[in-house]
């Protein structure tokens, strides 16, 4: 079946620019995942819906960072007035309950210029 | 605080000889413990897990990993490396946190590469 799919898979922004990235989680999978990871890194925690409500946003570094979950099932992450510390590339994953592994997306790959 | 230690950078083993890489873990609670590998330019895939029950879990592509509650480890192992598991894998914790949700962390990763 179809995975968790992300878009875009690159996206180079100015620094001060708004961006949005989308996530596209496993049908059915109540619960979604935003992670940051930077180079030479392990994924890094931003938020997790479960169903349309984040349970937890205690990862987002900063009131830059938002994320929604409207019908509780696609995601997006959106940046306000990128930074150039905002590079990273930007995992998604989703799992069918909190209690069961997660399935990650390819990420976006962000860069800010 | 919860953490998770990967303390190899990069492990290095002849392919046929089995392979180890460590993790260890702290957390408040009963830890749930996952194994997920990276290939280049691909998203993590999931390996393996432990809940609980037998210390010994065994996971996809011929990996395994035992848990040891008194080491606080979870160290991933494999009898007979191939050239093709060299990778980048993460060990993770999921824990119980403070306002009753559930965090996942995850180790810095460990470059895995295996030798013809």
């Amino acid at each position: 079946g179809a995975g968790v799919s992300q878009t875009p898979s690159n996206k180079v922004t100015e620094k001060g620019k708004y961006v949005e990235l989308r996530c596209d989680p496993i049908s059915g999978h109540t619960a979604l995942y935003w992670y940051r990871q930077s180079l030479g890194q392990g994924p890094e925690f931003l938020i997790y819906f479960q169903g349309t409500g984040a349970a937890d946003d205690s990862g987002l570094p900063n009131d830059r960072f938002f994320a929604v979950r409207p019908e509780g099932s696609v995601s997006t992450l959106k940046i306000q007035r990128t930074e150039r510390g905002d590079s990273a590339v930007y995992l998604c994953a989703s799992s069918l309950t909190l209690a069961n592994e997660q399935y990650f997306g390819p990420g976006t790959r962000l860069t800010v210029t | 605080a919860q953490s998770v230690a990967q303390p190899e950078d990069q492990v290095n083993v002849a392919e046929g000889n089995p392979l180890t890489v460590k993790c260890t873990y702290s957390v408040s609670g009963n830890p749930y413990l996952f194994w997920y590998v990276q290939y280049p330019n691909r998203g993590l895939q999931f390996l393996l897990k432990y809940i609980t029950g037998d210390n010994l879990v065994k996971g996809s592509y011929g990996f395994e990993a035992e848990f040891n509650k008194s080491q606080t480890s979870f160290h991933l192992k494999k009898p007979s490396a191939l050239v093709s598991d060299s990778a980048l894998y993460f060990c993770a914790v999921r824990d119980l946190a403070a306002s009753g949700t559930y965090k996942y962390i995850f180790g810095t990763g460990t470059r895995l590469k295996v030798l013809a």
